[in-house]
């Protein structure tokens, strides 16, 4: 399985960007990207995916390199809530087990006020 | 809409018994989903049903742990003669379906379990 590879932690302050990176130089042509964020003491829960355009949605944007071997998820105007681990994920839509999830350890998302 | 529920949130097991947890997934989910979740790491892939057939049990640790779920909607993971290794956070997802680009797999609170 492709696997990704994630800062342990990044600080941001309260109102600002949120720039978060993820390498995956094995990407395969059927691995679509996929952003999931913990909250503390809370399930995951689904940020966006995309396969190799840039993608927009109400939570963050998605930008993926041309090559694909690496992505930033973006937070446009982190809040408080935003603080979260978030979950870089590749699923490989070419096996027939592309349900399971395989997850590395997050980034953790510091935001300072 | 309710999400997904999981009961109880919190266990304490002494080690050598037996444990229950409770998946209730979104209602008209096809899918469900259990994963273990050690402290400080990613979650970890346990086993899959698709409605009522567990088509994955590849991640269950050992024959110590058993899923089920019989009418296709509510699931247990069941724990038997738990230890000490097996204290983590137990969490449950469905989705609407089990494949597609677009399926989103949504999560409950998860079940943290202690094992003593």
């Amino acid at each position: 399985d492709a696997k990704t590879t994630q800062p342990n932690s990044m600080e941001s302050n309260e109102e600002e960007p949120v720039h978060l990176p993820c390498n995956h130089s094995t990407i395969s042509g059927t691995d679509y990207i996929h952003w999931y964020r913990q909250l503390p003491s809370q399930g995951p829960e689904y940020v966006i995916h995309g396969l190799t355009s840039n993608v927009n949605n109400r939570m963050a944007s998605l930008a993926i390199a041309e090559d694909r071997k690496s992505s930033t998820l973006i937070l446009h105007r982190a809040t408080l809530r935003d603080a979260a681990v978030y979950y870089c994920i590749l699923r490989d839509y070419g096996r027939d087990s592309n349900y399971q999830l395989i997850w590395g350890a997050g980034t953790k998302l510091i935001i300072k006020p | 809409g309710a999400g997904v529920s999981q009961s109880p949130r919190y266990k304490v097991a002494k080690r050598g018994q037996d444990v229950a947890l409770r998946c209730d997934p979104i209602s008209g989910h096809v899918s469900l989903f259990w994963y273990q979740q050690a402290l400080g790491q990613g979650p970890e892939f346990l086993t899959y049903f698709q409605n009522e057939a567990q088509l994955d049990k590849s991640g269950l640790p050992s024959d110590r742990f058993f899923a089920e779920r019989p009418e296709g909607s509510v699931s247990t993971l069941k724990i038997q003669r738990t230890q000490q290794e097996d204290s983590a956070v137990y969490l449950c997802a469905s989705s609407y379906q089990a494949g597609g680009p677009g399926e989103t797999q949504y999560f409950g609170p998860g079940t943290r379990l202690l094992v003593l």
